[in-house]
């Protein structure tokens, strides 16, 4: 079982539209989450960090549920520029005791017009 | 202005020869990484530093090496013992345990 595992889209939705993606981790001690967002053939940036409470940013909203180890990202009257793959990032203790960031393998975004 | 730069933005590299890929940062972040991706699929660690002179290997470590002597430099040699190389190869850096900032990567063909 993969450490990260992520929707395997691709997802292709119209304009407007509403589109959530979901991922699950492993770890049971991973202590922080995230969100990031790759343009093709371009390097990840950093989206939103996810809480424990939830938390929005504009059109997008990041929801973590520690208990069954799930963590969402729901995107609100989608624009063409979201399109993007979106990667789901981990934050887990290595075993070199040093913490490292576990990346999904993402999921692909079409906003069509 | 601040960031990560890798040299170069396109490798060729023919089999069997060693390259050496350059990541600079001027963040003055204390820990690196070198990550790799293929086609479809996430990052994987190759290897990390936290700091000067000291670095780690993550997962996917065998067929590279890195060294750390100075700060702001972490250049990662792709040798002839890795044998799928061809990938887009990515350099990122970090103040701590949360966001790390990427360089613009460098990919990699073998020939």
């Amino acid at each position: 079982r993969k450490e990260v595992e992520q929707d395997p889209g691709p997802f292709n939705v119209p304009e407007g539209a509403t589109v959530a993606f979901n991922c699950t981790y492993s770890n049971s001690a991973s202590q922080s989450f995230f969100w990031y967002r790759q343009d093709c053939r371009k390097e990840p940036k950093l989206l939103m960090s996810v809480y424990s409470s939830g938390n929005e940013d504009g059109r997008f909203t990041a929801q973590l549920n520690r208990a069954s180890q799930y963590i969402s990202l729901l995107i609100r009257d989608s624009k063409l520029s979201d399109s993007a793959t979106y990667l789901c990032v981990v934050n887990t203790l290595s075993s070199g005791s040093a913490r490292q960031l576990t990346f999904g393998s993402g999921t692909q975004l079409t906003v069509l017009p | 202005d601040g960031g990560i730069t890798q040299s170069p933005k396109y490798l060729f590299r023919k089999e069997g020869q060693n390259v050496t890929l350059s990541c600079e940062q001027n963040l003055n972040h204390d820990a690196m990484y070198w990550y790799r991706q293929d086609p479809g699929q996430g990052l994987r660690l190759i290897y990390y530093s936290q700091i000067v002179n000291d670095f780690q290997k993550g997962d996917i470590a065998e067929g590279y090496s890195v060294s750390r002597e100075k700060k702001e430099s972490f250049p990662l040699t792709v040798t002839s013992a890795q044998k799928n190389p061809t990938a887009f190869y990515l350099c990122a850096s970090t103040t701590g345990v949360n966001e790390q900032f990427f360089g613009p990567g460098t990919r990699l063909t073998v020939l």
